[in-house]
């Protein structure tokens, strides 16, 4: 099936720091996406990506779509408190598959 | 963004009871939207997508007779756990395309968390 390996499982940074995490597959998506999930909460959408080397900010956030289709990179930058939670990337063709997440802590 | 809620956020449950979890879009219309179940520390694994006025598609392993979805309007789907166990006590969240027939941006619901004593 279409496996989504996403990298770091978890992450522990100062505040103001610069985060970096991404996801590879080995299937080509047309579609990338970035989703952040609060505990007990569904996950909200970030950033979408729709074109093999599209680079989309969102505030300080950005991410890219790789030029093969199959990774993508979500940088989040100058990091701060309520940036803490998981971050999911997703692949989407006829349907929409996730990566494993990455639990991010951030600390004041 | 579209809203997306869901009912109840929390139950708790006997084994061999039903529950049923609503997912309802608040400000648009949805003919298709997806159920998806989560364990701690786990991602979304997608269980099935649920077409108004037309039979649910399960996903490869997902019982259907025990894992109910209606999609009577255009803006609720339910799903239904029949006859609960232990096993099935997870996080259910739904979703569904803030634009109808565009895809590619799925908005959550807030997620229902089922514990099967």
């Amino acid at each position: 099936g279409q496996q989504l390996n996403q990298s770091p499982q978890s992450m522990f940074i100062q505040e103001g720091e610069d985060v970096s995490m991404n996801c590879t597959s080995s299937s080509i998506f047309n579609t990338w996406l970035w989703y952040k999930q609060d505990p007990g909460e569904g996950p909200v959408l970030l950033i979408a990506l729709y074109k093999a080397g599209e680079l989309t900010s969102n505030g300080r956030l950005t991410a890219q779509f790789g030029i093969t289709r199959k990774d993508s990179f979500l940088n989040i930058s100058a990091s701060i408190p309520s940036d803490v939670g998981i971050y999911f990337c997703a692949g989407r063709n006829n349907d929409m598959r996730f990566g494993a997440g990455t639990r991010l802590t951030v600390k004041p | 963004g579209a809203v997306v809620s869901q009912h109840p956020s929390r139950v708790i449950c006997k084994s061999g009871t039903s529950v049923k979890i609503e997912c309802r879009s608040l400000d648009f219309q949805a003919t298709t939207m997806f159920w998806y179940r989560q364990f701690p520390k786990q991602s979304l694994m997608l269980m099935a997508t649920s077409n108004e006025g037309s039979k649910a598609t399960y996903e490869q392993g997902v019982e259907k007779d025990k894992f109910l979805i209606n999609h009577a309007s255009l803006t609720l789907s339910t799903l239904t756990v029949t006859s609960a166990h232990p096993e099935d006590s997870s996080f259910y969240i739904c979703s569904a395309p803030g634009r109808e027939g565009f895809y590619n941006e799925q908005f959550f619901g807030p997620g229902t968390r089922l514990t099967v004593l």
